[in-house]
């Protein structure tokens, strides 16, 4: 079935500091993939998304590729503020493989922490 | 636009008390809703799929007579938890989705349920 692997935190970083959090996916079709952020006692919300190989999304200065190839979305940011600490989800979404419903599958998530 | 609430937010209850959340779309109608369940420090774990007036499908190891979803309304799915236990603690999240508003799921804030 479908699987997301996604790098343990959690991260801390410096303010200004480059973000890198990994993900990786196993699929059987061609997924939607997605980057979701939660907040601190709040509900997840979808951050980025790219819908098919060697698509860009980006939103808030954090941006990620989706690469077909290795089978990669990384999330990457150039320089982080105090107000991004959160923990952020990477998910696929495969239609081929959900019966046509929008079952997203989730990684573990990866918590990061930036300090000023 | 394409807000999704819970209610309650947090909820105690004692053992072997039913408990009811509900999920609401608020600004548009939801042909399909989701319950997820978050554990600590884990991803979110896929409970249960409804379409308005229709039967809920639940995914495999999710015991539909202790989670019982209702989903009345294009605009209101419920969950009730029946006859909890401890081991029911958890964060339960609901999402909502509608093939015209963007073809994405959109996460409520969350409902924190502690069984005593």
């Amino acid at each position: 079935g479908d699987s997301v692997t996604q790098m343990e935190g959690p991260v801390t970083l410096s303010e200004e500091a480059f973000l890198t959090i990994n993900c990786t996916y196993t699929a059987t079709g061609y997924p939607s993939l997605f980057w979701y952020v939660q907040y601190p006692g709040e509900g997840l919300q979808l951050l980025l998304k790219a819908t098919k190989a060697d698509d860009k999304g980006s939103n808030k200065g954090f941006e990620a590729t989706y690469r077909k190839e290795t089978t990669s979305f990384h999330l990457e940011k150039g320089s982080v503020q105090v107000s991004d600490s959160a923990v952020y989800f990477c998910a696929l979404s495969d239609p081929w493989n959900s019966g046509g419903y929008q079952k997203v599958t989730f990684g573990t998530g990866t918590k990061l922490q930036v300090i000023p | 636009g394409a807000v999704v609430s819970q209610h309650p937010s947090r909820v105690i209850c004692k053992s072997g008390t039913s408990v009811k959340i509900e999920c609401r779309s608020l600004d548009f109608q939801a042909t399909t809703m989701f319950w997820y369940r978050q554990f600590p420090k884990q991803s979110l774990m896929l409970m249960a799929t409804s379409n308005e007036g229709s039967k809920a499908t639940y995914e495999q190891g999710v015991e539909k007579d202790k989670f019982l979803i209702n989903h009345a309304s294009l605009t209101l799915s419920t969950l009730t938890v029946t006859s909890a236990h401890p081991e029911d603690s958890s964060f339960y999240i609901c999402s909502a989705f509608s093939q015209g508003v963007n073809n994405e799921q959109y996460f409520g804030p969350g409902t924190r349920l502690t069984v005593t």
